[in-house]
């Protein structure tokens, strides 16, 4: 069974900080690892999606990367501003119509 | 275009009530999934379809049913409600694909059950 975990649960840090964010994962037979990004009360909005193919993606200030030997991704953002702050969740994708979510990891930066 | 949408947004209810949380979609997505949100628990799948008259059970099915009659519908159900429903639940989205194509989430529906 995939088991997707995120540490820290939480995080924070001054503004202008370049971060990297970590997700592990269990079951390296994985088709994609997706990051998404989670506001208070609100619903999930898609970051980046890494197909096991690809080594990492790309948007703006975002990179997200995958080694699926060693079972982990990284979501590294350059410069982070308050507006950055959020939770962010990672998920894979092992088949079966089925994404597994980390837990998530709150970020705060702090002006 | 309003994407993925969820009503109720807030919904309160008594143990052993029934209710239907609404998910609709304008994008033509074939898959749609709901997943429930508690603290420490992260998000979790309750049930999905892969197109409409199609739909499986997730990690916690228990206590829920789904039906897809039209691509851009999928309602869920509680039949009896427990205080262990009590979640935010999130209906999402995706095209069709999904090695490739990303999902798209609702506003989530913060269900209490006193």
């Amino acid at each position: 069974k995939q088991e997707v975990t995120q540490i820290p649960a939480a995080l924070s840090v001054p503004e202008g900080e370049n971060l990297v964010l970590n997700c592990s994962f269990t079951d390296s037979a994985i088709y994609n690892l997706q990051w998404f990004r989670q506001d208070p009360g609100k619903g999930l909005t898609s970051l980046l999606l890494i197909q096991s193919s690809q080594r990492e993606q790309t948007s703006g200030r975002l990179n997200a990367s995958l080694d699926k030997s060693s079972g982990r991704s990284t979501l590294y953002i350059a410069a982070s501003q308050p507006g950055d702050s959020a939770t962010y969740l990672c998920a894979g994708f092992g088949g079966s119509e089925k994404l597994v979510f980390g837990k998530g990891m709150k970020l705060t930066v702090n002006p | 275009n309003a994407g993925v949408t969820q009503t109720p947004k807030f919904q309160v209810l008594k143990t052993g009530q029934s209710m239907t949380l609404q998910c609709a979609q304008d994008m033509n997505h074939e898959y749609m999934s709901w997943y429930r949100q508690d603290p420490g628990m992260g998000l979790r799948l309750i049930h999905y379809s892969v197109g409409a008259g199609i739909t499986d059970q997730g990690e916690v099915p228990n206590g829920y049913n789904v039906s897809r009659s039209t691509t851009e519908d999928f309602p869920l159900r509680l039949l009896s409600a427990a205080p262990s429903q009590t979640s935010v639940y999130f209906c999402a989205t995706q095209l069709a694909e999904p090695l490739t194509d990303t999902q798209y989430f609702g506003p989530g529906t913060r269900l209490t059950v006193l």
